[in-house]
């Protein structure tokens, strides 16, 4: 069965610092796509990214990054100059197959970020 | 705003009670998902609709049903409600039943519940 792990519970970093929020999954197939998700203290998700298995190559957008790397089964995230704004739950999501079923979250990371 | 519309956003009620949630997806998304999110047990998928059936089926009790009408809007029921019900129930749109493989999920704002 799937599996999606955030280890780190919750993270408290200051205002401008760097931040990398992990995310190992578990799957058999080898088609398969990821996903991080924003849930801001208000309480909606907000989609970040999209990654399929074929696709390793890592991306930048702004102050965030992602890095996807299938050798260890993981997919990063790091915010760079962090800002209190970014004060959230992050999600890391799987889904599997060639019809992406099997939407699957991992339980969160909380992420504070101090002035 | 991710253009999908759930009500009621706060609902209180008492145990053995029933209660409806209702969801309206983003206009043209023919797909309808229903999500749990409780402090101890994260985000769980419960079911998946896509253009009136049933497509997909996660962790949903027996208590709980769903369905999703000509006008693609869905309803979840929740019946014999029990404390540990209390949740906040996320409904979640993509344009076609294949949300991982062609995009993303648009989540609604949730609807909270309270199980007193």
């Amino acid at each position: 069965a799937q599996k999606v792990t955030q280890a780190q519970t919750e993270i408290s970093v200051v205002e401008k610092e760097d931040v990398t929020l992990d995310c190992v999954y578990e799957t058999r197939d080898t088609t398969y796509y990821l996903f991080w998700y924003k849930q801001p203290p208000s309480g909606e998700l907000v989609f970040l990214i999209r990654r399929n298995s074929f696709d390793e190559q890592n991306e930048i957008s702004g102050r965030y990054s992602w890095n996807f790397q299938k050798s260890t089964s993981s997919f990063n995230f790091t915010i760079t100059a962090s800002q209190v704004v970014d004060s959230a739950v992050y999600f890391c999501a799987l889904s599997e197959g060639n019809y992406g079923q099997n939407f699957v979250f991992g339980p969160g990371t909380r992420l504070s970020v101090l002035p | 705003d991710s253009g999908v519309t759930q009500t009621p956003k706060h609902l209180i009620t008492a145990t053995g009670q029933r209660v409806t949630l209702r969801c309206s997806p983003r206009s043209g998304d023919l797909s309808v998902y229903w999500y749990q999110q409780s402090l101890d047990q994260g985000l769980q998928f419960l079911i998946q609709y896509y253009n009136g059936e049933e497509r997909a089926k996660g962790n949903i009790l027996e208590r709980f049903s769903a369905q999703q009408f000509p006008d693609l809007h869905s309803e979840l029921n929740l019946s014999s409600l029990e404390l540990g019900d209390s949740a906040l129930y996320f409904c979640a749109s993509s344009v076609d039943g294949l949300a991982g493989a062609t995009g993303e999920l648009f989540f609604g704002e949730g609807s909270r519940l309270t199980v007193l």
